[in-house]
């Protein structure tokens, strides 16, 4: 079964460090998103991708975080200089229409020291 | 005001035991109704999609239903796999297309 694939599972920085995560969405789905889950807390939504720009995000999502598709196959998504609040699981997840349901990773644990 | 709430936060089982989740929801217009089951440290699997009041769907030993305010997932005679957090999540066409807005979740534990 199809699945989405993220990279690496996880990443330890510094504070203040840049660090870009890495998707592989399913690939005949066509809206790509991050999700993140603070440790105890509920998955909240970050931004939603399609046709090559944001559709949606949250107010979580200001001007330190930037998503991207490089290319026909990856989703990154990028946090500029990283505080010790974005200690989470980032989940990415794609789905085939805009009212699918999407289809997660298995994340990456980001931990800011 | 939580969009999603779900009860019990935790519910523990005998194996065969039957019981049902709740998660009652407050929305502008639903736009879906999903269900996710989450494994610790993995990311939610998804499980069903609801989207209007009355549509059941079923996998195995688990059956969800729908109605205008709550949702119910039922859970028949439950093994120790069926342990996990079982996520409720809605996406509100109030104000968003495509944003899911989650619950807690309930942690379930089956024992053998």
């Amino acid at each position: 079964e199809p699945e989405v694939t993220q990279t690496p599972s996880h990443q330890v920085t510094q504070m203040g460090q840049e660090v870009i995560l890495r998707c592989v969405p399913i690939s005949n789905h066509l809206y790509f998103y991050w999700y993140r889950q603070i440790l105890g807390q509920k998955v909240e939504f970050l931004v939603s991708f399609y046709n090559n720009e944001i559709s949606e995000k949250s107010e979580i999502f200001d001007d330190q975080f930037s998503v991207e598709r490089p290319d026909g196959s990856n989703f990154t998504l990028k946090i500029r200089s990283t505080k010790l609040e974005d200690s989470a699981m980032y989940f990415c997840a794609s789905s085939e229409a805009s009212a699918g349901a999407p289809h997660f990773g298995q994340g990456t644990r980001l931990t800011v020291v | 005001e939580d969009q999603v709430t779900q009860s019990p936060e935790a519910l523990r089982l005998q194996e065969g035991e039957s019981s049902s989740l709740n998660c009652s929801y407050t929305v502008s217009g639903l736009r879906g109704l999903f269900w996710y089951r989450q494994d610790p440290g993995k990311g939610p699997e998804f499980l069903f999609t609801l989207y209007s009041a009355g549509e059941e769907k079923e996998k195995e030993r688990l059956k969800a239903t729908l109605t205008k305010k709550e949702s119910f997932l039922h859970i028949t005679a439950p093994k120790p796999e069926d342990s996990a957090t079982y996520l409720c999540a809605v996406r509100d066409s109030g104000g968003s297309n495509y944003k899911l807005t989650f619950g807690k979740g309930t942690l379930l534990t089956v024992n053998p």
